[in-house]
């Protein structure tokens, strides 16, 4: 049984350029979520899918933020014109129920 | 507007010393989730325990208990007889019973020393 996946782990991108981070959950997990961490933080909620849809979204994310989930299986997260601040490690978690997640490695985005 | 506080940054123990990692909490929810979550060095995040907002008892796995009080708005974790393997950093978080959202605390790193 493999747990949550994302792809890629590390990705540089120059200040202004558009990225897009991929998350396969575990295969029966019908709840998927998206976080963010920075360096001596704790995670920071993004955005919340229950299937297919986003049922809630951290009222924080910028509107350069979008994330998807078709057909209620893998999701990705853009984000768009990066800046900077963007640098963060991107996680992603599953969860059957919405009591235990079962997180991912993350993608560490480093914006230059 | 929830908030957790891990006002301990690190900590360091000798290996089959106890630690007890502090989590204070903000709410204006009558219901809500505490939990704990553990981040080895490796970097996923690991669930530890969830505790509801009407369930005081105290809870014993293993080397691991949790003292939840209400009237401190605290939940926290204790470690008996610590092991090397128990070095990480330890996230105390909190979920309103409207919101799918969790609210992490900035983490405890516990280094356990051989």
């Amino acid at each position: 049984d493999t747990g949550v996946s994302q792809d890629p782990r590390h990705k540089i991108t120059k200040r202004g350029q558009n990225v897009t981070f991929r998350c396969d959950p575990i295969s029966e997990h019908n709840r998927l979520y998206w976080y963010r961490q920075t360096l001596g933080q704790g995670p920071e909620f993004l955005t919340y899918f229950q299937n297919e849809a986003q049922l809630e979204k951290s009222r924080l994310l910028s509107d350069r933020f979008s994330a998807e989930r078709p057909k209620g299986s893998f999701s990705t997260l853009e984000i768009q014109r990066t800046e900077q601040g963007d640098s963060a490690m991107y996680l992603c978690a599953s969860s059957l129920d919405v009591e235990k997640l079962f997180f991912g490695s993350g993608t560490q985005l480093s914006v230059l | 507007a929830q908030k957790v506080t891990q006002a301990q940054t690190e900590i360091s123990v000798v290996e089959k010393e106890d630690v007890t990692l502090d989590c204070v909490y903000e709410t204006r929810d009558t219901t809500y989730y505490l939990f704990w979550y553990k981040q080895p060095p490796s970097g996923e995040l690991v669930f530890l325990i969830r505790r509801n907002s009407f369930d005081e008892q105290n809870e014993i796995s293993g080397r691991y208990s949790w003292n939840f009080q209400k009237s401190t708005s605290s939940f926290n974790f204790t470690i008996t007889a610590s092991q090397v393997v128990d070095s990480a950093v330890y996230f105390c978080a909190l979920r309103g019973a409207g919101s799918y959202q969790l609210t992490f605390g900035k983490g405890t790193k516990l280094s356990v020393i051989p």
